[in-house]
């Protein structure tokens, strides 16, 4: 019954390959996100869906590309992946009209590239 | 949405009230001031929010001053499992928002 799951949960891979990590929420939310965490602990917005319709894009390599197929999972790909793109990722969900609790958020990704 | 700005660290004695202070002087009038906690590494939890009134949960109470600028969020008696990093956000209920969180405050629980 978890309200958002993301998966995988730790992902260690090698320079230069391509990753994905996937993320479904079950709350019936309009609106998800891709958060970065960085190691001095800001979580900074990367990427922002509603009903599937990509409304917030910050300045992110184009290395990550988002993918909605439906207004419930948001998915994240990253090619060629970079020492750098180590960080835990955390999704999350809101309803944007009426906003209620705010985010919902997952229970992070941490990705180690070597 | 508003910036919020809050004390990096604070420590508080188990069982004693924690108040965790938050400015936010642009605050405009749609803005809802937000409390999160992030425990170790896990996903930021909601606690609590607030447009004017004072709130009350079973986590926490949220006290906003009259001028909307600053706010307290009150642990009533924290125990070590309160202890985590508290971010205080500000925004409006229907914005697509670009938020950030951080870095906010570290509160450490002692026994």
């Amino acid at each position: 019954d978890t309200a958002v799951s993301q998966t995988p949960k730790y992902l260690v891979t090698q320079m230069g390959n391509d990753k994905s990590i996937k993320c479904e929420q079950n709350l019936g939310h309009d609106t998800m996100y891709w958060y970065k965490q960085d190691s001095k602990k800001f979580l900074k917005i990367m990427f922002s869906y509603n009903n599937k319709e990509l409304i917030i894009n910050e300045t992110v390599p184009n290395r990550f590309s988002p993918k909605s197929p439906d207004k419930a999972h948001l998915n994240l790909h990253i090619n060629s992946l970079e020492l750098g793109d180590s960080a835990v990722y955390f999704c999350a969900s809101s309803q944007t009209q009426g906003g209620g609790y705010g985010y919902t958020f997952g229970s992070g990704t941490r990705l180690t590239v070597v | 949405d508003a910036k919020t700005t809050q004390p990096p660290s604070m420590d508080c004695a188990e069982g004693r009230a924690a108040n965790l202070p938050c400015n936010h002087s642009t605050i405009s009038g749609n803005e809802y001031v937000y409390w999160y906690r992030q425990i170790h590494s896990q996903g930021p939890q909601y606690i609590i929010h607030g447009l004017k009134n004072n709130e009350t949960n079973e986590m926490a109470s949220l006290i906003i001053t009259e001028d909307r600028k600053s706010s307290t969020l009150i642990l009533p008696h924290a125990t070590l499992r309160d202890t985590a990093v508290y971010y205080c956000i500000a925004r409006s209920k229907t914005s697509y928002d670009k938020v950030i969180f951080g870095p906010g405050t570290s509160l450490s629980v002692i026994p």
